[in-house]
């Protein structure tokens, strides 16, 4: 089975802090996404990567970086973390070539105080 | 633009009861479509997807859903609910976007279930 693994469950930030959620798949997929899901809202885009160091902006990439140097690997990058940025964040992966095969990590909750 | 609306935020059914999720879209070209479901502390597990043909899709878990193009709708619906049901439940349409296969998604039913 195609494994999305986030590398922290919980973390607790203080504003202004650059903050990094990494995400590692392992199963050679091209395409990876991060998510920012809220009660109420659902799930929203933040980017996505189709390759290695190509990047796309989703709905709501303002506030986030997203750097793909190796293939597995894909990370959220908060450059200076605020408190309305504290939610739940979902890595998700997808093999592309038209295949919407998407595997989901479990989630990092970022709590920014 | 693609969008998905899950006009209901909560919903509580009792054990062995009947369940419809509702799902409508707005996507231009014929939609892939898709239920996800999500139980706490976990990512999201692919209950179905339509892609083509038969309107009525069978998924994992006794789950099943209706395309109607006409109504623009994916209706999620199980005959008899079990305790183990209870999660949040997101529909969604994908769609290709510069490079990668996208999916849209719902804001999401929170499904109760009550012995």
């Amino acid at each position: 089975d195609v494994k999305v693994t986030q590398s922290s469950r919980y973390l607790v930030k203080r504003t202004g802090e650059k903050v990094f959620l990494e995400c590692v798949q392992d199963m050679d997929h091209e395409n990876m996404f991060w998510y920012r899901q809220d009660p109420g809202l659902g799930l929203r885009l933040i980017y996505f990567s189709y390759d290695v160091k190509m990047k796309e902006k989703g709905d709501i990439p303002e506030g986030y970086s997203v750097s793909r140097e190796k293939k597995e690997r894909f990370s959220l990058i908060l450059e200076s973390a605020s408190t309305n940025q504290t939610s739940m964040y979902l890595c998700a992966s997808s093999p592309g070539q038209g295949d919407y095969g998407y595997t989901f990590g479990s989630g990092t909750r970022l709590t920014v105080v | 633009a693609q969008s998905v609306t899950q006009p209901d935020i909560h919903i509580t059914v009792s054990e062995g009861a009947s369940l419809e999720l509702r799902c409508n879209y707005s996507y231009g070209a014929t939609p892939y479509l898709f239920w996800y479901v999500q139980s706490p502390g976990q990512g999201l597990q692919l209950l179905l997807k339509y892609f083509s043909g038969d309107t009525l899709v069978q998924g994992i878990k006794g789950f099943e859903a209706e395309f109607k193009r006409s109504q623009s709708s994916f209706n999620l619906r199980k005959p008899s609910v079990h305790w183990s049901d209870a999660a949040e439940y997101f529909c969604a349409v994908g769609a290709y976007q510069t490079g990668a296969n996208n999916l849209f998604f719902g804001t999401g039913t929170r499904l109760t279930v009550i012995p």
